[in-house]
């Protein structure tokens, strides 16, 4: 099965500087890699995510991009607001599955 | 009005009880899922199941089973419990082909 790596586990940044975390895959047959947001004791929400066929992603200060052929994607946030400090995962889904593989998550935390 | 709900939001049981969640979705989506997160908050893939095909993740012991009344419920039962079996879980909806996944809010369930 598909074996999602996620890095780093934890990560502080000074409110207004980017964050990025970064995930690798194993499955090459993966065509959709989406990202989550865990905010404590909530739901995951999906925040943005990526299929196979585009390298590159953005939505207002969130953006992805994904190299198929190293297997890893990344998550950028730009301007980082108290707000944004949550869990984030990403995860991989095969073309014809639907089950997502998560990654191990990463707790950001923005400082104001 | 709420997309995925999940009954009950905290479930405290003791070891070798039974017990069932529930989960219900209001989207019209035809494809649903469990998911396990447990105490590091590891989020594992447990079940997809739609009308045609249920999808078991192969570690998922034989003391779970989905049921489905209909199209809009995915019921976790859990036979046996054991301490390990300690963690959030939560459901989660998509249509099949469109990949977005919508979770529930989670139930937390402790064994003791």
């Amino acid at each position: 099965g598909e074996n999602v790596e996620q890095h780093p586990s934890t990560l502080s940044v000074q409110e207004g500087d980017s964050a990025v975390i970064k995930c690798t895959y194993s499955d090459s047959a993966s065509n959709y890699f989406p990202w989550y947001k865990q905010e404590l004791g909530k739901r995951p929400q999906l925040i943005i995510d990526i299929r196979s066929n585009v390298g590159e992603k953005k939505d207002q200060r969130i953006a992805v991009t994904l190299n198929k052929t190293a297997k890893h994607f990344s998550l950028h946030i730009t301007e980082t607001q108290p707000e944004d400090s949550a869990v984030y995962f990403c995860a991989a889904s095969e073309s014809g599955a639907n089950n997502l593989f998560f990654g191990t998550g990463t707790r950001l935390t923005v400082i104001p | 009005d709420t997309a995925v709900s999940q009954t009950p939001k905290y479930l405290v049981t003791q070891m070798g009880n039974d017990k069932s969640i529930k989960c219900e979705q209001n989207l019209g989506h035809d494809t649903m899922y469990w998911y396990k997160q447990d105490s590091k908050k590891f989020l594992k893939i447990m079940f997809s199941y739609n009308n045609k095909e249920l999808i078991i993740n192969e570690t998922v012991p034989n003391r779970f089973s989905p049921k489905s009344p209909d199209k809009a419920h995915l019921n976790l039962h859990i036979n046996s419990l054991e301490l390990g079996d300690s963690a959030v879980y939560f459901c989660a909806s998509s249509q099949l082909g469109a990949r977005e996944q919508y979770f529930g809010p989670g139930t937390r369930l402790t064994v003791t």
